[in-house]
């Protein structure tokens, strides 16, 4: 069974940093492209960066490009994202998401951890 | 960049169909995914590249794309089907982005 689950949410003061983690298991982490999705209280869903299997490519939104920075370790099938000086617009839950194989969906997804921004 | 655009809310009864549609231009050259999120759930797959449905979602969930209109339709809509909805492309010309529309709240009457 496929298991994305997030971890590493929290409060944090406006200019902070947080990093938000996201373990894999039942598939072949190794080969699949990953993202973060972020979700603002009662709005809709925003994708944040995705990073390809092997790490070569990554890509962000204009909005945390800068201040976020998403890696992984297909050792330890987790995937990670850094986030710096942070805002109050970043407050949000952030989901890791699979991407289908060979596809542009995304295919699974974690229950998301929460991070709070606010003085 | 690429905007996708959905009705915001929707009333439906049961048994009757709902229809949900997600504006986009030219939106038939790109494949269309949609998710469904109930409250305080994650998002789940739906419908994949414009009408494809992943295992374990009923068939009463469909999609076609069409134009600059894309749609997911709901036949025999039930109490349980009661959630927002989102449609979705990938944008390659902008950072490989994905990109969503901004919801539609489906309520079961």
């Amino acid at each position: 069974e496929v298991q994305l689950v997030e971890s590493g949410g929290g409060l944090v003061k406006p200019g902070g940093s947080l990093k938000i983690s996201c373990a894999a298991s039942g598939f072949t982490f190794s080969m699949y492209k990953m993202n973060w999705v972020r979700q603002t209280p009662g709005k809709g869903l925003e994708w944040v960066s995705s990073i390809s299997s092997k790490s070569s490519h990554i890509f962000y939104a204009d909005s945390v490009r800068g201040r976020f920075t998403i890696s992984r370790d297909n050792a330890q099938n987790s995937l990670h994202l850094q986030m710096n000086n942070l805002t109050v617009a970043d407050t949000a839950v952030y989901y890791c998401a699979r991407d289908s194989l060979g596809g542009s969906s995304l295919d699974y997804w974690g229950q998301g951890t929460r991070a709070t921004v606010s003085s | 960049s690429y905007v996708l655009t959905q009705p915001p809310s929707l009333s439906v009864a049961p048994g009757q169909t709902a229809t949900i549609t997600c504006e986009g231009h030219n939106i038939a050259s790109k494949a269309v995914h949609w998710y469904q999120q109930k409250p305080g759930q994650a998002p789940v797959l739906v419908v994949y590249d414009d009408r494809a449905r992943p295992s374990g979602i009923p068939d009463r969930f469909s999609g076609s794309n069409s134009g600059n209109t894309a749609t997911l339709t709901i036949t025999r809509v039930e109490a349980g089907d009661e959630a927002d909805f989102y449609c979705q492309v990938w944008d390659p010309s902008h950072d490989h982005r994905r990109v969503f529309g901004g919801g539609t709240t489906l309520t079961v009457l």
